[in-house]
């Protein structure tokens, strides 16, 4: 099976940058994902890293390491809207279902 | 032009009633998904459709009944609600499956049993 584990809660200030950590368990995995959630709103997809390394979109960037069964989302110059709860999340090759991980909640003080 | 809707946002209703939410994709995707995120925010698939076939079924009570009329759309009806009910139920759909397989979320349905 999988387990995702992350922070639960990150703090930062406008500008910072903040890394949010995924350690996982699995027998089998495509990909890693990150989705964004705003309170009150719906998960909204950030990320995939389907290979080990760096993924830059914008301000936001994704890493893979599988062979550490680790993975990170990178914000940087962060924004007061960037206050949110941020999961990871991987597709199992066995099952195919999305397995996301225990979330991670990021605020953003001025 | 809303791409993943849901009906109703919220829904309050008393211990075992029945009640059913809507989900609705015009994206062209060919699955669907229904997902539960309790209190904690802990996100968990319950089920999917792949062109009106039921093809994962999570260990769910057989109160939450799925049904497919078409590939558009994907309904949850719950029969005989209980208080461990309560938490906001997310539609999704996607492309295929396997590998990036994006996954476009509704606005959810908050649901609260009394």
């Amino acid at each position: 099976g999988q387990s995702l584990e992350q922070p639960s809660e990150v703090t930062a200030v406008e500008g910072a940058i903040v890394q949010i950590n995924c350690t996982y368990q699995t027998s089998g995995f495509y990909g890693l994902s990150w989705y964004q959630q705003h309170d009150g709103g719906a998960p909204t997809f950030l990320s995939y890293n389907g290979l080990d390394g760096l993924e830059e979109t914008g301000r936001f960037s994704s890493f893979l390491s599988r062979s550490d069964s680790y993975g990170y989302l990178l914000l940087q110059e962060l924004q007061m809207k960037d206050s949110a709860s941020y999961f990871c999340a991987v597709r199992d090759r066995s099952t195919d279902k999305l397995i996301f991980g225990t979330g991670t909640r990021l605020q953003v003080f001025p | 032009d809303t791409a993943v809707s849901q009906t109703p946002k919220y829904l309050v209703t008393q211990m075992g009633n029945d009640k059913s939410i809507k989900c609705e994709q015009n994206l062209g995707h060919d699955t669907m998904y229904w997902y539960k995120q309790d209190s904690k925010k802990f996100l968990k698939i319950m089920f999917s459709y792949n062109n009106k076939e039921l093809i994962i079924n999570e260990t769910v009570p057989n109160r939450f009944s799925p049904k497919s009329p078409d590939k558009a759309h994907l309904n949850l009806h719950i029969n005989s609600l209980e208080l461990g009910d309560s938490a906001v139920y997310f539609c999704a759909s996607s492309q295929g499956t396997g590998g990036r397989n994006e996954q476009f979320f509704g606005p959810g349905t908050r649901l609260t049993v009394l």
